[in-house]
């Protein structure tokens, strides 16, 4: 049972346009949202989150967007760089309730490309 | 900003025997820190989340005889592949979890660094 997926594979995309990542979840106790970057044989690093309570946070050029209605979230990159070119993972976690294990449930990841 | 670290970066071994991995929060303290693995062009799944001076909690299928866990201070986790084999090879990585919260508030930010893997062979 895959609770968090990132259903495209693969992503190319011209510099200077925007990259946009989608992710689907379908546990409703979710309440927190991560997206890693992550380069092979490398652990992931964390870019940007999202608690259920917003449905937007922006970090200089990325942006995350929170649909909890749809249990979809978007990771947008604007412009996109060469050196953005990686797998990205969405995370969900239930941060809320007495049980807090803090255990972060990945997607697949999704391999952005960004051609110069 | 917040460091973890593992030993060995990649390790090959011969089929039957143990190895261990240090996770090690360089500089912070990590009540609790989480054991992922990631097969070629899969995700992270989570393994066992291990909590300082407490048995780890293992994710359903995982075998805690066969993955040890120790998390003995704030600052390391060891995860032991014992009798290693074949199957066993994989990426293995760990996280800390540094935790915010507001007063009063059951909820928390979650934020967990990870280190850099180990990449492990059983030949």
């Amino acid at each position: 049972d895959q609770q968090v997926k990132q259903n495209s594979p693969s992503l190319s995309v011209q510099e200077g346009r925007i990259s946009i990542l989608n992710c689907d979840y379908t546990n409703s106790m979710f309440d927190y949202f991560l997206w890693y970057k992550k380069y092979p044989a490398e652990g992931p690093t964390f870019l940007i989150s999202i608690s259920s309570i917003k449905d937007k946070n922006e970090d200089g050029r990325f942006t995350v967007f929170l649909n909890k209605s749809a249990k979809h979230l978007s990771l947008h990159i604007v412009p996109s760089q060469p050196g953005d070119s990686a797998v990205y993972f969405c995370a969900a976690s239930a941060l809320g309730g007495s049980s807090n294990t803090g255990k972060l449930i990945f997607g697949q990841g999704t391999t952005l490309q960004v051609k110069p | 900003g917040a460091v973890v670290s593992q030993h060995p970066s990649w390790v090959i071994c011969k089929s039957g025997t143990s190895v261990k991995i240090e996770c090690r929060s360089l500089d912070f303290q990590a009540t609790t820190m989480f054991w992922y693995r990631q097969f070629p062009k899969q995700s992270l799944m989570l393994m066992a989340t291990s909590n300082e001076g407490s048995k780890a909690t293992y994710e359903q299928g995982v075998e805690k005889d066969k993955f040890l866990i120790n998390h003995a201070s704030l600052t390391l986790s060891t995860l032991t592949v014992t009798s290693a084999h074949p199957e066993d090879s994989s990426f293995y990585i760990c996280s800390a979890r540094v935790r915010k919260g507001t007063s009063g508030s059951l909820l928390t930010y979650n934020e967990q660094f990870f280190g850099p893997g180990t990449r492990l062979t059983v030949l």
